[in-house]
């Protein structure tokens, strides 16, 4: 089983509209937790880190459910830059490790 | 503030060249990673080191080899190129106990093909 798991995608979605991405994670030790960034042919960005009591970032939305091992990015009125594919992105109880997941695909169409 | 820098951009190869990769960061961060991006793979952890003179395997590490003589440098070698190898190449650093917070900073990449 993958460390990280996400559905690829790709989500398509118009201008304006909230989308929510999906990450399930399988070692219940796993201490910190992102969401990522990358744009094509870039190299991956912090997006936001993602906290317990779950966290927001103007129209980005972080939650963390340790029970079910799961997280999930939510934006809303999407815009045209947001078009990227967005990384899960979990560090293990090591400290010194990260795992990726293999990515989500949004196109924000006009 | 340059952060993480990787040489070269581009590189094409024949199959059982052998060429180094260098990543250099100034942010005196302890860790340092290197890790490959292929379609569909997602990115999978080449090698990294925890530290100067330290060096650890990690999920993809055959074919490659690493060496951190100096805390700020990284380097990716790879013996015999074959074209299994061709891949966007990625170094990253993190800091101990700032990781936990604010993750890896990535360098721009390097794209290797192996012809």
């Amino acid at each position: 089983r993958k460390e990280v798991e996400q559905d690829p995608g790709p989500f398509n979605v118009p201008e304006g509209a909230t989308v929510a991405f999906n990450c399930t994670y399988s070692n219940s030790a796993s201490q910190s937790f992102f969401w990522y960034r990358q744009d094509c042919r870039k190299e991956p960005k912090l997006l936001m880190s993602v906290y317990s009591s779950g966290n927001e970032d103007g129209r980005f939305t972080a939650q963390l459910n340790r029970a079910s091992q799961y997280i999930s990015l939510l934006i809303r009125d999407s815009k045209l830059s947001d078009s990227a594919t967005y990384l899960c992105v979990v560090l293990k109880n090591t400290g010194n490790q990260f795992y990726f997941g293999t990515g989500t695909s949004l196109t924000v169409i006009p | 503030n340059a952060g993480v820098t990787q040489t070269p951009k581009f590189r094409v190869l024949k199959t059982g060249q052998s060429m180094t990769l260098l990543c250099a960061q100034d942010m005196n961060h302890e860790y340092m990673y290197w890790y490959r991006q292929d379609p569909g793979m997602g990115l999978r952890l080449i090698h990294y080191s925890v530290g100067e003179g330290t060096t650890a395997k990690g999920e993809v590490p055959d074919g490659y080899n690493v060496s951190r003589l100096k805390k700020q440098n990284f380097l990716l070698g790879l013996e015999s190129a074959a074209p299994s190898q061709t891949s966007v190449y990625f170094c990253a650093s993190s800091s101990i106990g700032a990781n936990l917070l604010y993750g890896y900073t990535f360098g721009s990449g390097t794209r290797l093909t192996v012809v």
